[in-house]
């Protein structure tokens, strides 16, 4: 069974960056594509990108290209989400969520983080 | 950007009675399409993948059908822990989007 334990709880300043990881136990890393997901408060899911670590390839969706960095360390099975020049309407939660991809790239999401509340605030 | 939108946004039913919520795309997303259940608090929880399929562990009173464009969760028998937020996704293609939500609250 496979976990996702994500960092806690970060309060920034508008204009600094956040760094979210999410550490996987269980599974094949190298084989997982790991997704972030947002969520306003009060409002629906956001999807932010992937990364695929044995492809060493990450997907952006628009809204964030140019502010977001996806990275992964297999050693430590840890996938890192960063987000630059931050403002109050980036504050949310951040979840990652995974599924093991060896056999097909595209698939819903198993595995889910629970969550780290990033808060944007001067 | 293929878009999906749910009906109805608020569903008021009792624990025992059906409930169905439906998901429309944009364009069609073949059987790519899941749906989550968010508790209040909680990470969301896959319910359905592949239009159809249950994932592990997810009791059989919930169930999905269509194909395309249109798309509905069922779920035969409320019970009291079912009542939350449900979310429709399609993953075939970049970006992966969501549905807006339907939340399920008890009448």
């Amino acid at each position: 069974q496979v976990q996702l334990v994500q960092s806690g709880a970060e309060v920034k300043k508008p204009g600094s960056s956040v760094k979210v990881s999410c550490r996987a136990s269980g599974g094949t890393f190298n084989s997982f594509v790991i997704h972030w997901v947002r969520q306003a408060p009060g409002q629906g899911l956001e999807w932010m990108g992937r990364i695929f670590p044995m492809l060493v390839l990450a997907d952006y969706a628009q809204k964030f290209q140019g502010r977001v960095t996806f990275t992964a360390d297999e050693a430590t099975k840890t996938a890192y989400m960063e987000l630059s020049s931050l403002r109050s309407e980036d504050t949310g939660v951040y979840y990652c969520a995974s599924r093991d991809a060896a056999e097909e790239l595209v698939g819903p999401f198993d595995y889910w983080g629970q969550g780290t509340l990033v808060t944007v605030s001067s | 950007e293929i878009v999906l939108t749910q009906s109805p946004g608020t569903l008021s039913l009792s624990p025992g009675e059906r409930a169905t919520l439906s998901c429309r795309a944009s364009q069609s997303v073949s059987n790519y399409l899941a749906w989550y259940q968010q508790r209040p608090g909680q990470a969301p929880r896959l319910l359905i993948y592949g239009a159809s399929n249950r994932a592990p562990g997810i009791p059989d009173r919930f169930g999905g059908s269509g194909s395309g464009t249109d798309f509905t969760l069922t779920i035969s028998r409320l019970e009291p822990e079912d009542f939350a937020v449900y979310y429709c996704q399609q993953y075939g293609g970049s970006p992966v989007t969501f549905g807006q939500g339907t939340k399920l609250e008890i009448k």
